[in-house]
């Protein structure tokens, strides 16, 4: 069946611009997970979603990132005004529920801010 | 969210089995540990949890100390498809199983 897919699969902006990266989760999945990985870096805990709700905010890194979900499935990650330091992979990941249980991730987004 | 330790990087002859070890002293009873690992230019992928017995399946082999302080990935016969950043993750049930991942050990098999 068909896994996680991300769009656009790169993304170049310019500092200040508005991004949006879109995750289409495996069909069935309830909980959706957004990550981010700098050059060289591991990968960074934003947000996830159990349904439409997110539990926990607080891993997104300022109040330009935000993020929503509706009808369960497709979530959108919004980057307000665009820094050079967030240039980076955006990853997500879904799995069946917000549980211990495996996490299928997505190519990712490169997002590139010039 | 406990911190997980792992050697930056390790080599392995192909064909030879490998023990990738990871650090979690500060793991607290509810805590679960994850491996996955990422090939260059991809997404992570599952290959293997547990919480306090060891556990097998058909990618690798989890060892769990005893104290729970640190773990160990097997892969029992590397191939060349191997080679890529295995990280060591630790979550907390009950929490919505985000994950926090370390900066992992990238794994080199030699032909």
């Amino acid at each position: 069946g068909a896994g996680v897919s991300q769009s656009p699969s790169n993304k170049v902006t310019e500092k200040g611009k508005d991004v949006e990266l879109r995750c289409d989760p495996i069909s069935g999945h309830t909980a959706l997970y957004w990550y981010r990985q700098s050059l060289g870096q591991g990968l960074e805990f934003l947000i996830y979603f159990q349904g439409n709700s997110a539990p926990d905010k607080s891993g997104l890194p300022s109040d330009r990132f935000s993020a929503e979900r509706t009808g369960g499935s497709v979530s959108t990650l919004t980057i307000q005004r665009t820094q050079q330091e967030d240039s980076a992979v955006y990853l997500c990941a879904s799995s069946f529920y917000a549980g211990i249980n495996e996490q299928f991730f997505g190519p990712g987004t490169r997002l590139t801010v010039l | 969210d406990a911190k997980t330790t792992q050697p930056n990087s390790m080599e392995s002859n192909e064909e030879e089995p490998v023990h990738l070890p990871c650090n979690h002293s500060t793991i607290s009873g509810t805590d679960y540990i994850h491996w996955y690992r990422q090939l260059p230019s991809q997404g992570p992928e599952y290959v293997i949890h547990g919480l306090t017995s060891n556990v097998n399946n058909r990618m690798a082999s989890l060892a769990i100390a005893e104290d729970r302080k640190s773990s160990t990935l097997i892969l029992h016969r590397a191939t060349l498809r191997d080679a890529a950043v295995y990280y060591c993750i630790i979550s907390t049930a009950g929490t919505g199983n985000q994950f926090y991942f370390g900066t992992g050990t990238s794994l080199t098999v030699i032909p």
